[in-house]
């Protein structure tokens, strides 16, 4: 069975200030893992994937995440915070040649000024 | 591309009626589709996944007679809450996948905000 963990509901940072978001996962077999975001009452927009390729993933709008299969990890960042960040953040996992994805409860993200 | 709509975005209705909501894929086929629910402030929990021209797969404790879901096209699912009551109320969110790319990725739509009087 595979599941995913994201630590901390709730993350703050201040503009311009590193953004990390925790996703552990658990998996028997080879995962691929996402990382989504939404904003409020919209769909998911796919920021980042990782399936089994480059361990380090660069996502759209500065976003990366890098896979550590020692930590079962697959935490996201961003260098610098931007307002428009602020939104619900998923991490997901699914296998190879099987396209049901397990949600994380989700991160929402806040940024202040 | 990989676009996926929904329609509508926002629905009232009244308790005891039906309510059928669509999901397309606006550039390519999708073989499978996914209905999820979330509610406010929670993850999204996948209700069914359906395959074109085949019956969908419910997740467990989810009441197939309450929600219908038709896959009659490569483009087209549709989720009919019927017998809606006031507990239905939640944001329904579409995705699809296509089985010709990256079948593991799935295209979501923007969702529909059902609001059960």
């Amino acid at each position: 069975a595979q599941s995913v963990t994201q630590l901390g509901s709730h993350v703050s940072v201040s503009e311009g200030a590193l953004v990390l978001l925790r996703c552990n996962y658990s998996s028997s077999v080879p995962p691929y893992l996402f990382w989504y975001v939404q904003y409020p009452n919209q769909g998911l927009q796919l920021l980042l994937k990782y399936t089994s390729a480059a361990t380090l993933v660069k996502g759209i709008n500065g976003f990366e995440a890098e896979f550590k299969k020692s930590e079962t990890s697959f935490h996201l960042t961003k260098p610098s915070a931007h307002m428009s960040d602020a939104a619900e953040y998923f991490c997901a996992v699914t296998r190879g040649g099987y396209n049901k994805l397990i949600f994380g409860a989700g991160t929402r993200l806040a940024v202040h000024p | 591309g990989a676009v996926v709509s929904q329609h509508p975005s926002r629905v009232i209705c009244k308790s005891g009626t039906s309510v059928k909501i669509e999901c397309r894929s606006l550039d390519f086929q999708a073989t499978t589709m996914f209905w999820y629910r979330q509610f406010p402030k929670q993850s999204l929990m996948l209700m069914a996944t359906s395959n074109e021209g085949s019956k969908a797969t419910y997740e467990q404790g989810v009441e197939k007679d309450k929600f219908l879901i038709n896959h009659a096209s490569l483009t087209l699912s549709t989720l009919t809450v019927t017998s809606a009551h006031p507990e239905d109320s939640s944001f329904y969110i579409c995705s699809a996948s296509s089985a010709g790319g990256d079948t593991y990725e799935q295209y979501f739509g923007p969702g529909t905000r059902l609001t059960v009087t």
